[in-house]
């Protein structure tokens, strides 16, 4: 299948800073791309659909100065975590759509990006 | 939101089948049915999909009723390795359309 790589994998910060996460989809094209964030024993619940070119579009709830969501091109969207806190830290999980009706247009997901804010 | 309701878990002894059923009564004509599994601490696998016709690869089957009202992944030979949570999804087949996870189906393949 196709395949999305989140980068990194578990990253640790301290309370009030800022981190970076990487979304790529490694063999095909990605206009949109979506980001997911899923507490201990949870479902994964959608925080923003980003766009290529364009702003993403937040869900409902979700902070989008706290949460920036950059898709510079159409293989990569970063989510940075600004003034990050402690309630924060959750597992990080990004997606994009293969295109073709043939696929589905179904999605892909990456391995997902633990994040421990200290 | 979600629009499918599934069993919050199950048990399966290895090497029988696991058969997963979600229901999606208010499904749209024009929405597919997906299914996703993930293990603990990794994102989503991708299982299966389809739209009314039942459906085969090499992970699993998908049996969809003919009123496409309910689904049941069929995972035919089941190990030790497919405990996971198992999620079906339906949605409309477009690049921009978003996926609404439920609560899925925790699945334990006892030895």
């Amino acid at each position: 299948g196709a395949v999305v790589s989140q980068h990194p994998s578990w990253v640790i910060c301290k309370s009030g800073t800022s981190v970076k996460i990487e979304c790529r989809s490694l063999d095909f094209q990605a206009t949109t791309m979506f980001w997911y964030r899923q507490f201990p024993k949870q479902s994964l619940m959608l925080m923003a659909t980003s766009n290529e070119g364009s702003k993403a579009t937040y869900e409902q709830g979700v902070e989008k100065d706290k949460f920036l969501i950059n898709h510079a091109s159409l293989t990569l969207s970063t989510l940075t975590v600004t003034s990050a806190h402690p309630e924060d830290s959750s597992f990080y999980i990004c997606s994009a759509a293969l295109p073709g009706l043939k696929s589905g247009n179904t999605i892909y997901f990456g391995e997902g990006s633990w994040l421990t804010v200290v | 939101d979600a629009k499918t309701t599934q069993p919050p878990s199950m048990d399966c002894a290895e090497g029988r089948a696991a058969n997963l059923p979600c229901n999606h009564s208010t499904i749209s004509g024009n929405e597919y049915v997906y299914w996703y599994r993930q293990i603990h601490s990794q994102g989503p696998q991708y299982i299966i999909h389809g739209l009314k016709n039942n459906e085969t690869n090499e992970m699993a089957s998908l049996i969809i009723t003919e009123d496409r009202k309910s689904s049941t992944l069929i995972l035919p030979h089941a190990t030790l390795r497919d405990t996971a949570v198992y999620y079906c999804i339906v949605r409309v087949a477009n690049t921009g359309n978003q996926f609404y996870f439920g609560t899925g189906t925790s699945l334990t393949v006892i030895p």
